[in-house]
């Protein structure tokens, strides 16, 4: 199965800074069939962006993502107060379907 | 946009089997294939399997010889069955739906997790 790392663990960051979150794969992301998920304390994750570069409805346009083959980011160009979550990368290019530990996003 | 409930006991006894349903309304249940996914306390997530209502499935070898998922298009909700839990098997446990999608290069695809339900925390006990 292909294995997501992500890093930092934690990023402590202000509100209209710039977040850069890393996601690298063990093996090739068919396709870069990789997703990311924003998840805030008792609530499911929601998708972000899909295809490592497409957001999701009604995301706004300054999460942005990059990256192929086992390299991938996700970047918050202006942190907003509701932005301080969870991040996850997941890919959906071979089963099984798996998921990053993910990267906090936390109020410095 | 659909609406998922997930549902089902909060508490299991160690060697038994954790069953859980989720509710679909606002959608239709043939329009989506549905995965469960969990989250430990430690907040990993793992995605156990999928169903589709025409009775396809694919599972996690990390689970199969535990788990059965089906979609009952008549009472417009999806169970899951997790036999011989153990207290590894505690956790949030969430469905939520994937579909199919065209890629920028036109090939179809099996996509991400659009939909989610809130999630039921299900505690294994010895």
């Amino acid at each position: 199965e292909i294995v997501l790392t992500q890093s930092p663990g934690t990023l402590s960051l202000s509100p209209g800074e710039v977040a850069t979150l890393s996601c690298r794969a063990s093996h090739s992301i068919t396709s870069n069939y990789l997703a990311w998920y924003q998840q805030k304390p008792g609530q499911a994750p929601r998708l972000l962006v899909y295809g490592a570069f497409s957001r999701a409805t009604g995301i706004p346009d300054r999460f942005s993502a990059s990256g192929s083959g086992t390299d991938f980011t996700l970047t918050i160009s202006r942190l907003e107060p509701e932005d301080f979550a969870v991040y996850f990368c997941q890919q959906y290019g071979s089963s099984p379907r798996t998921f990053g530990r993910g990267t906090r996003v936390e109020n410095k | 946009q659909v609406q998922l409930q997930e549902s089902g006991p909060g508490l299991v006894k160690s060697s038994e089997t954790l069953s859980l349903r989720c509710s679909v309304s606002a959608g239709s249940i043939t329009d989506y294939y549905w995965s469960w996914i969990r989250q430990s306390p430690g907040r990993e997530l793992e995605w156990i399997g999928y169903s589709y209502y025409t009775g396809t499935t694919n599972y996690n070898p990390l689970f199969k010889s535990r788990v059965t998922m089906s979609v009952d298009t008549s009472k417009n909700h999806v169970t899951l069955n997790l036999t011989s839990v153990t207290a590894a098997d505690t956790a949030v446990y969430y469905c939520a739906t994937t579909r199919y999608y065209y890629d920028s290069s036109g090939k179809g695809v099996l996509g991400p997790f659009d939909y989610w339900g809130q999630g039921t925390l299900v505690t294994v006990s010895s």
